[in-house]
């Protein structure tokens, strides 16, 4: 069971736009800490995708953006393209500064 | 550029020991505050323990505390990760991971190193 919540899966046809949410508590997100967001494309290593809940490192397009409220955070993405298949991790911190990530969220690109 | 390259994974009898290392190149580890991140097949991320920046503080997931051991060597550029009283629970890639400062974001990852714990 993770500390943080993300659905399973979700799915999209080229070109539509897709969220993944990201519930936590008032002990992690819910206490203030920065949610980040990581995109793990099969048999690689994640990759940062969002930073500090809302930027986006150099590099990363656009069509990538997020948002947090409370103890929840969202990664939206716009715009669908086939290479944005792939596991999608949300991560945060506790009040002891140990990581906590979500379960992960696959990727269909329909 | 920046590299992190793990190493010493592999197959280990339950009950067993094994050390694994990272090795830092292109960023000035010293400044930086480094995890250890493993993924068990098929399976998401899970954290496992963090080490500041000189190496004075360390945390653990509870899965493991008591059984494995985060250290550095900043003149070596080098983190580490021991690993006693392995179960088959601990298998898993484990990945290594350098975090921002600034923002707490693992800005950095190494390909991982594969733990297999079996008989």
């Amino acid at each position: 069971q993770s500390v943080l919540t993300q659905p399973p899966s979700v799915s999209g046809a080229p070109g539509q736009r897709v969220t993944i949410s990201c519930t936590g508590s008032s002990s992690n997100i819910g206490a203030g800490y920065d949610v980040h967001w990581y995109q793990q494309l099969p048999g690689t290593a994640p990759k940062l995708l969002i930073y500090g809940n809302s930027n986006r490192p150099s590099g990363v397009p656009d069509r990538f953006s997020g948002s947090k409220s409370g103890t929840s955070a969202s990664l939206a993405i716009t715009g669908l393209q086939a290479e944005d298949e792939a596991d999608y991790y949300c991560q945060s911190y506790d009040s002891s500064l140990r990581g906590v990530f979500g379960g992960g969220t696959k990727l269909t690109v329909l | 550029e920046v590299q992190l390259v793990e190493s010493g994974g592999g197959l280990v009898q339950p009950g067993g020991s094994l050390r694994l290392s990272c090795a830092a190149s292109g960023f000035t580890f010293s400044r930086y505050w480094m995890h250890w991140v493993r993924q068990a097949p098929g399976k998401g991320l899970v954290w496992v323990s963090r080490i500041n920046s000189d190496g004075s503080s360390t945390r653990y997931a509870d899965s493991v505390k008591g059984r494995f051991t985060i250290s550095r060597d900043n003149a070596k550029n080098t983190l580490y990760l021991q690993m006693n009283s392995l179960r088959a629970e601990d298998t898993a890639v484990y990945y290594c991971a350098g975090v921002s400062y600034s923002s707490g974001s693992f800005d950095y990852w190494g390909q991982g190193t594969l733990v297999t714990v079996s008989s």
